[in-house]
């Protein structure tokens, strides 16, 4: 199993990026998937996180209306489009394999792609 | 918001002694239809991303020590390491995923005394 988040960077307060998760070593559409984040002041912060056809869709309060979760299981790819940032939204963000078709615990980590949103 | 607290903050223990971290839960994570508790256990070492331990409270992933095990059930869970190993160092999470959002406890460092 490998997750390869990509898409993280420097961006400026309001701006937006998207970031995304290429996977491989397992059978994607059969699985769900998460996004999480760390910072250094709250450790670890679940985020968003998407059942294995994409139709179900789960947010924080946090990040509700700002960031938007989807997936190309014919590209075996999971996406973060994310709005409105903000500085306490720095951090490094994984993508997280689920061990089933619905978001429950992450058996397997990307190594993370790190946001920074500062002017 | 189901609120995860995990005690201590910071665990220092002996090789080859036993260390025991407290994961508590401000609701049930039990669910009653598969009577099964919605909890996992990670490590984190320093540089890398976390690893999944233990999930449904207490089954333990593939590949992971037998020193390590997770118990509970309902609001307190417990996560044991037997015989502590150099390689143990790491932060600790809990995180329920009964509900939404899937909240992390604030995580327990564990060092060598």
């Amino acid at each position: 199993v490998r997750l390869l988040e990509s898409g993280g960077g420097l961006v400026q307060p309001g701006g937006s990026l998207r970031l995304s998760c290429v996977a491989s070593g397992f059978a994607f559409s059969d699985y769900a998937m998460h996004w999480v984040r760390q910072t250094p002041g709250k450790g670890l912060e679940w985020l968003s996180a998407i059942g294995d056809s994409g139709f179900a869709t789960y947010y924080a309060g946090s990040v509700k209306g700002r960031f938007t979760i989807s997936r190309d299981n014919s590209e075996n790819t999971l996406f973060l489009q994310m709005n409105s940032l903000r500085a306490d939204d720095t951090g490094l963000y994984y993508c997280v394999k689920a061990q089933a078709s619905v978001p429950v615990a992450g058996d397997y980590w990307g190594q993370g792609s790190l946001v920074t949103v500062s002017s | 918001d189901i609120v995860m607290t995990q005690s201590p903050d910071l665990l220092t223990v002996s090789l080859g002694e036993r260390a025991i971290i407290n994961c508590k839960s401000g609701q049930s994570v039990l669910y009653n239809s598969d009577n099964k508790n919605y909890l996992a256990w990670y490590q984190q070492k320093a540089g890398q991303p976390p690893r999944l331990l233990i999930s449904w409270a207490s089954i333990r992933e593939s590949g992971v020590p037998d020193r390590f095990s997770g118990s509970g059930s309902g609001t307190d869970f417990t996560l044991t390491i037997s015989s502590l190993q150099a390689e143990d160092v790491a932060v600790y999470y809990c995180q329920q995923y009964y509900s939404t959002p899937r909240t992390f406890g604030q995580g327990t460092k564990v060092e060598i005394k």
